[in-house]
């Protein structure tokens, strides 16, 4: 059973135009949400975050919207660019025993930004 | 610069083999995790540690062990390699109680022929 999922396994954009990535999770007992950044042969670098008790968090061309209601988030990237060609993680953290979080991830959006 | 290291970045093991995946972290966190990336299937927890001599399964247990002697060091051990163990393995650490998410290693590519 998936808790958090993406979609879209892939998706291309041109330069300069806006990269919208989305994330559904099922769990309600999330409460942050994170996107990760992974080049091919590197390890995944955090992006950019979201606490549940906000709507929007905005990070210079990095955007996350989160919507609880309808168990959504979305990462918005503008202007894109080529060297934003990466595979996206989406994430979401619930903390359990001993007050340690542990992260679920989705599948991944592997976005191509064409010049 | 903090760091979460993984000793090899890439490995090639014959089948049967005893397989051990080294990871240190130096800033200090509580925690450490192992997952796998596997194209179509994202990333996928192996095992986790929430303290020293801890050791919790993850999603993927199957075919792996893990050892947790030091708060620095967690090791992913593949106990009889097989070919399906092909894989990107990743390391990632965090600080307990918090909700700054994971820091990774650069990954350590297995192949098992």
């Amino acid at each position: 059973d998936q808790q958090v999922k993406q979609n879209s396994p892939s998706l291309s954009v041109q330069e300069g135009r806006i990269s919208i990535l989305n994330c559904d999770y099922t769990n309600s007992m999330f409460d942050y949400f994170l996107w990760y950044k992974k080049y091919p042969a590197e390890g995944p670098t955090f992006l950019i975050s979201i606490s549940s008790i906000k709507d929007k968090n905005e990070d210079g061309r990095f955007t996350v919207f989160l919507n609880k209601s309808a168990k959504h988030l979305s990462l918005h990237i503008v202007p894109s660019q080529p060297g934003d060609s990466a595979v996206y993680f989406c994430a979401a953290s619930a903390l359990i025993q001993g007050g340690s979080e542990k992260l679920v991830f989705g599948k991944g959006t592997k976005l191509t930004v064409n010049p | 610069d903090v760091k979460v290291t993984q000793s090899s970045r890439y490995l090639v093991k014959r089948t049967g083999e005893k397989v051990f995946l080294e990871c240190v972290q130096d800033m200090d966190h509580e925690n450490m995790f192992w997952y796998r990336q596997d194209p179509g299937l994202g990333l996928r927890l192996i095992y986790f540690s929430y303290d020293v001599k801890m050791k919790e399964k993850g999603d993927i247990p199957e075919g792996y062990s893990v050892s947790r002697e030091k708060k620095e060091r967690f090791s992913l051990i593949l106990e009889s390699a097989s070919t399906n163990q092909t894989s990107m393995y990743l390391c990632a650490s965090s600080l307990a109680g918090s909700n700054y998410g994971y820091t990774f290693g650069s990954g350590t590519r297995l192949t098992v022929v």
